[in-house]
């Protein structure tokens, strides 16, 4: 089965922590992508990467962390500078410039 | 910096309306739009992509239409169904990234 995988599916992080949600994708898509969503908003891109090893920042990328050491691979750290993390987190793959999701991981501070 | 807004923000229709959902885009600069469906607490799922040398798409009961001198998007869904409801989100891109609207919020009931 191809698709995008998001792991976990829910995350709860104490205040002060660094937590890390993956994103793996057996597509073969160069392209990937990371967006938050919150209530009420439309999606905004925190980190996208068009190549292994190459990322860059996207519309709200402070306090958010990636690597991009696999094609398949794109996990993203929410580190303790993000102030208001809670909000659930997209993870994207493109391909002819049609984009695929994962089901989201849904991030919680306690 | 471009924007994007749905029309209406949330719809409620009896069993077999046809529907149109609004998107529109303070740049018109878009080159490809793609619309998609998410369920409550899910991904979003892809379900009609309009290229950039394209007007519309059509799969089943959906039709998309993109006109790019005036930067909007309409979805049309035929005959709706109670398994139409979920929340519509349009997205278009103007460089490497995709751009969201709010979404429209759908219900169907029988």
């Amino acid at each position: 089965d191809g698709g995008i995988t998001q792991s976990p599916k829910y995350l709860f992080r104490k205040e002060g922590q660094n937590v890390t949600l993956s994103c793996e994708q057996n597509l073969n898509h160069d392209a990937m992508y990371w967006y938050r969503q919150d209530p009420g908003q439309g999606l905004r891109l925190i980190y996208y990467s068009q190549i292994v090893n190459d990322f860059q920042k996207g519309d709200i990328a402070e306090g958010y962390s990636v690597s991009r050491e696999k094609k398949e691979s794109f996990p993203l750290t929410v580190t303790s500078a993000q102030k208001n993390p809670t909000a659930f987190y997209l993870c994207a793959s493109s391909w002819r410039n049609e984009a695929f999701f994962g089901q989201g991981t849904r991030l919680t501070v306690v | 910096k471009q924007e994007v807004t749905q029309i209406p923000a949330a719809l409620s229709v009896p069993e077999g309306e046809n529907l149109v959902l609004n998107c529109s885009f303070t740049d018109s600069a878009i080159y490809n739009l793609q619309w998609f469906r998410q369920d409550p607490g899910k991904g979003l799922t892809s379900l009609l992509l309009i290229q950039s040398s394209q007007r519309e798409q059509t799969s089943g009961r959906l039709n998309a239409s993109l006109d790019k001198s005036s930067g909007r998007s309409t979805l049309y869904i035929a005959a709706s169904q109670p398994g139409d409801s979920a929340t519509y989100l349009c997205a278009g891109d103007n460089t490497d990234k995709l751009i969201f609207g709010t979404g429209t919020r759908l219900q169907v009931f029988p």
